[in-house]
């Protein structure tokens, strides 16, 4: 199907290690990338290709995936990473650009 | 670095269009990305609008095709959204962002966004 797939609400402990899933068939095809996004703020590159990061985003960030399923994972939480997540990829079969329904993540 | 500026009206009347332009700084439109506009109906998920290359040519998502015009002006070094017929639920923030199709693809950078609100 020509969509992406992302668990609405997660939560970690603080410092804690939390994965984040976004799933879709597109994902056998691309790489995701990832944004961060703060409220009241426009979304942040986190993550493009297999596990490539801008700069100044921090090495606790990873990517990851197999099949049809991508990941994103924080090793060793922090506050200032409690935010929304979104996956993006590419469906081109149609040529036109998913976004997964976000997941909000909760620093705890 | 390149830098995005989205501006146009941030209200608009319900049956009329919407109109946004987002300038390009610090690089030139006339590069091997493609250039994207994204939005965000309040408290929801990012929606994919369409992209455009420096040539003219266009994608645009298939839920808003019909009424989704996008534009780019190279002298200006800015592309631009036209959205018609607009209702409240296109009431957003409107984002426009540099879109890399490479073997792998992003968006980077965005811009600020701009609430674009559809109300009489």
């Amino acid at each position: 199907s020509s969509e992406l797939t992302q668990d609405p609400a997660v939560s970690v402990a603080l410092g804690q290690t939390v994965r984040i899933t976004c799933q879709g068939d597109s994902l056998r095809s691309y790489y995701p990338s990832w944004y961060q996004q703060k409220p009241g703020q426009a979304p942040v590159l986190v993550i493009y290709g297999e596990d490539s990061r801008p700069s100044g985003i921090p090495d606790r960030i990873s990517g990851s995936g197999s099949g049809n399923k991508a990941f994103l994972t924080i090793t060793g939480a922090q506050a200032e990473d409690e935010a929304d997540y979104y996956c993006n990829s590419r469906d081109t079969s149609h040529n036109h650009v998913l976004f997964g329904g976000g997941t909000k993540l909760t620093v705890l | 670095q390149v830098q995005l500026q989205e501006s146009g009206p941030g209200l608009v009347k319900p049956s009329e269009t919407l109109s946004l332009t987002c300038a390009v700084s610090g690089g030139s439109i006339n590069n091997n990305d493609w250039w994207s506009w994204v939005r965000q109906p309040p408290g929801k998920g990012l929606e994919w609008i369409g992209e455009i290359f420096h040539s003219g040519n266009t994608n645009y998502n298939p839920s808003l095709k019909s009424r989704v015009t996008i534009s780019v002006d190279k002298s200006k070094n800015q592309f631009s959204l036209e959205l018609t017929s607009v209702t409240a639920a296109d009431t957003a923030v409107y984002y426009c962002a540099n879109y890399k199709r490479r073997n792998v693809n992003w968006f980077d950078p965005w811009g600020q966004g701009t609430l674009v609100t559809v109300s009489s």
